[in-house]
C-alpha cells in the first residue's frame, strides 16, 4: 500500500458548521503534513505531526485544529469557517520527520465554504 | 519573499517537442530539489529530483539540470506527450531535516497539443 488516502473527495460547509477531514497512510511513515492550496497556487503548509506530535504550526487560525490519533491517521477539524478557507486541503507523508526523503500527498479533499 | 522562482508561468509545446521549465533559488540551505506534477482536481506527485552533488538526473524522458553555482535548477520533458499536460512545481527544502519545509514554486501550466 503507498497510497495516503483522504476522505472526503469533496465537502460543502456553511460557516457554522463542525465538520473534518480525514488522512490515512499504511506506509509506516512517521511524518505527516496538512498544506492548503488555493487554485493556481502552489501548495502551502499548514501543520506538522512527527511521531504523532505537533512539531510545526504554520501560525494557522485556530478555526483550523488538526489531530493525530495515531501514527497511521491524521484528521483536520473544521470550525467557524470563512468562504476564504475554500481551497484544496493536501495530506502528505514520509518516512520520518528528520529523514532525506520526499512527500507522498493524498489526493485531497476540495472545500467550499458557503 | 519568494524563495524560489519558477518560469515560465504557463507553456505550450506541440508533441514530440522539448519543454523546459526554470527555476531560481537564493537560500544556500537548500539541499534537495524536488519536482512535482499535478493534475487538475488531483494531489501533487513527486516526479524526479536532485541533490547540488550532480549536475543532472535523468528518468526516462524528465531530466532535471542542476548548476549549485549559479542557483539555478530546470526540468525537461522530452518528446512531450499530450498527457504530459499538467501544473509542474519545483521546489526546494534544506538539509538535515529537523525543520523540513518544502518551498514551493509557482507552478508552471504546460500544455503539450496534439
Amino acid at each position: 500500500d503507498t497510497e495516503v488516502t483522504q476522505t472526503p473527495k469533496h465537502l460543502v460547509m456553511g460557516m457554522t458548521n463542525k465538520k473534518s477531514l480525514k488522512c490515512e497512510q499504511h506506509m509506516g511513515h512517521r511524518a505527516m503534513y496538512w498544506y492548503k492550496q488555493k487554485a493556481k497556487k502552489p501548495p502551502e503548509l499548514m501543520f506538522v505531526y512527527s511521531y504523532e506530535k505537533l512539531s510545526i504550526n504554520e501560525s494557522v487560525p485556530s478555526r483550523f485544529s488538526p489531530e493525530c490519533p495515531n501514527s497511521s491517521l491524521l484528521n483536520l477539524h473544521l470550525h467557524a469557517l470563512q468562504p476564504e478557507d475554500s481551497a484544496l486541503y493536501l495530506c502528505a507523508s514520509r518516512p520520518g520527520h528528520r529523514m532525506n526523503t520526499e512527500a507522498f500527498f493524498g489526493q485531497g479533499t476540495r472545500l467550499t465554504v458557503v | 519573499q519568494q524563495q524560489v522562482k519558477q518560469s515560465p508561468q504557463s507553456l505550450i509545446v506541440q508533441k514530440g517537442g522539448i519543454s523546459i521549465i526554470n527555476c531560481a533559488y537564493e537560500n544556500t540551505a537548500f539541499d534537495y530539489f524536488p519536482w512535482y506534477q499535478q493534475f487538475p482536481g488531483k494531489g501533487p506527485a513527486l516526479l524526479i529530483a536532485i541533490r547540488p552533488d550532480v549536475s543532472e538526473k535523468k528518468e526516462g524522458r524528465f531530466t532535471i539540470s542542476f548548476n549549485k553555482s549559479a542557483k539555478q535548477f530546470s526540468l525537461h520533458i522530452m518528446d512531450s506527450q499530450p498527457g504530459d499536460s499538467a501544473t509542474y512545481f519545483c521546489a526546494a527544502r534544506p538539509g538535515g531535516g529537523s525543520n523540513y519545509k518544502l518551498t514551493f514554486g509557482k507552478g508552471t501550466l504546460l500544455t503539450v497539443n496534439p
